[in-house]
């Protein structure tokens, strides 16, 4: 595609339930990324995959968090039991080998 | 100690005032140094994208690199309130992965 696409845009669910976050690179980009954006926070790094496999997982704050990518194409990122710290924008962008990342717009995410 | 230091702000400026931005780094292998600008509630979006030491310069936007000290900049000449955002420095030593700077709030007043 033309850019970098996140769905849903928006997604309220209850604490303790579980949602997954889709993420579609530009095509042909081998590197993704996933970050998380508080509100009035800077971009918190959570994990980037290299084609599909993700050699760096360090930012993803506990194990109810996982992600996945396939085909060198979609990422889903996965929240188990959603606590209502992790309100926040998730952030995913995209990029080529040595080339700059570019963002979708983000899911807002809040858990009530 | 964070591999990128950038002040969160906020910076108040007045329309037409000089805008300058900044970022330090700790990790001497950085060679590829980026500049965001994020609208509220919106994605960031790439400004500046520059290799190594030097000046680049884009219309309005000067990205300025001093690799021996470690510290990047970014100027905004001729600010306009469209200006107001914030910014985020962004760095990687080559290959994928990119480390970002927290992001300055800038607020420039009409």
């Amino acid at each position: 595609g033309a850019g970098v696409s996140q769905s849903p845009s928006n997604k309220v669910t209850e604490k303790g339930k579980d949602v997954e976050l889709r993420c579609d690179p530009i095509s042909g980009h081998t590197a993704l990324y996933w970050y998380r954006q508080r509100l009035g926070q800077g971009l918190e790094f959570l994990i980037y995959f290299q084609g599909n496999s993700a050699p760096d997982k360090s930012g993803l704050p506990s194990d109810r968090f996982s992600a996945e990518r396939t085909g060198e194409s979609v990422s889903t990122l996965t929240i188990q039991r959603t606590q209502q710290e992790d309100s926040a924008v998730y952030l995913c962008a995209s990029s080529l080998y040595n080339t700059e990342a570019f963002f979708g717009q983000g899911t807002r995410l809040t858990v009530v | 100690q964070k591999e990128v230091e950038q002040d969160p702000g906020p910076l108040s400026v007045p329309e037409g005032a000089i805008v300058s931005l900044n970022c330090t780094y700790s990790n001497s292998a950085f060679q590829y140094f980026m500049w965001y600008r994020q609208y509220s509630r919106k994605g960031p979006e790439l400004l500046m994208y520059t290799y190594s030491s030097g000046n680049k310069e884009d219309g309005r936007f000067t990205a300025q690199v001093d690799k021996s000290s470690k510290y990047i900049s970014l100027f905004i000449r001729d600010s306009q309130p469209s200006d107001s955002a914030t910014y985020l420095c962004a760095m990687k030593t080559g290959g994928f992965k990119t480390i970002f700077g927290a992001g300055t709030r800038l607020f420039v007043k009409a």
